[in-house]
């Protein structure tokens, strides 16, 4: 069946220094792509997407490329910062007809000032 | 005021008990969602309404069930708790389809089976 798998945490990282978050698919069909973040206490919600091949979804300074040759969705930032500081989800859905999500295992991000 | 509301937020209960979460959503949306939030594991569908009169059961139904009131509200209730039950519960709204829609999320309800 679908799945995803992304990187394990914990990720710890200097303010400015570059991130990578590494997340790849498993998918028969052509899914949606996502990032989703998790702040402190709080519900997910959507940071970024890419709805086919090589789109680039981009949002607060992330980015991420729908690589359909390598099934990967890999989240970048150029310089992070404190409030970055969350749990990262990297998910894919509509590949089966049904709008369901499959969501990979999370990945949580300290950014040390 | 949040768009998708959960309550309660936190909740402590023994072994055996009853318990309800509620969920309830002023985005005008029809499919609404229940997950379940382990940590390592990511997150969990329990069970799925694309409107009031459809359910659909997710990847880890066993000991729950669920009850869509109305289009705003879809009710997650534990007929009888035990402690592996123990997590964080997320409500979530969709509305567009093809797969390539958002989804809404609550707070989420953080509940202890002792």
């Amino acid at each position: 069946g679908d799945s995803v798998t992304q990187m394990e945490g914990p990720v710890t990282l200097s303010e400015e220094a570059f991130l990578t978050i590494n997340c790849t698919y498993t998918a028969t069909g052509y899914p949606s792509l996502f990032w989703y973040v998790q702040y402190p206490g709080e519900g997910l919600q959507l940071l970024l997407k890419a709805t086919k091949a090589d789109d680039k979804g981009s949002n607060k300074g992330f980015e991420a490329t729908y690589r359909k040759e390598t099934t990967s969705f890999h989240l970048e930032k150029g310089s992070v910062q404190v409030s970055d500081s969350a749990v990262y989800f990297c998910a894919l859905s509509g590949t089966s007809g049904t709008y369901k999500y499959i969501f990979g295992t999370g990945t949580r991000l300290k950014v040390l000032a | 005021d949040a768009d998708v509301t959960q309550t309660p937020r936190n909740r402590i209960t023994k072994t055996g008990k009853r318990i309800m979460l509620e969920c309830s959503q002023t985005k005008g949306h029809d499919r609404m969602y229940w997950y379940r939030q382990d940590p390592g594991l990511g997150l969990r569908l329990i069970y799925y309404s694309f409107d009031v009169k459809d359910i659909n059961k997710g990847e880890i139904s066993d000991g729950y069930s669920v009850s869509r009131q109305a289009q705003a509200k879809f009710s997650l209730s534990l007929e009888s708790a035990i402690p592996n039950q123990t997590a964080l519960y997320f409500c979530a709204t969709s509305e567009v389809e093809g797969g390539t829609g958002e989804l809404f999320f609550g707070e989420g309800s953080r509940l202890t089976v002792l």
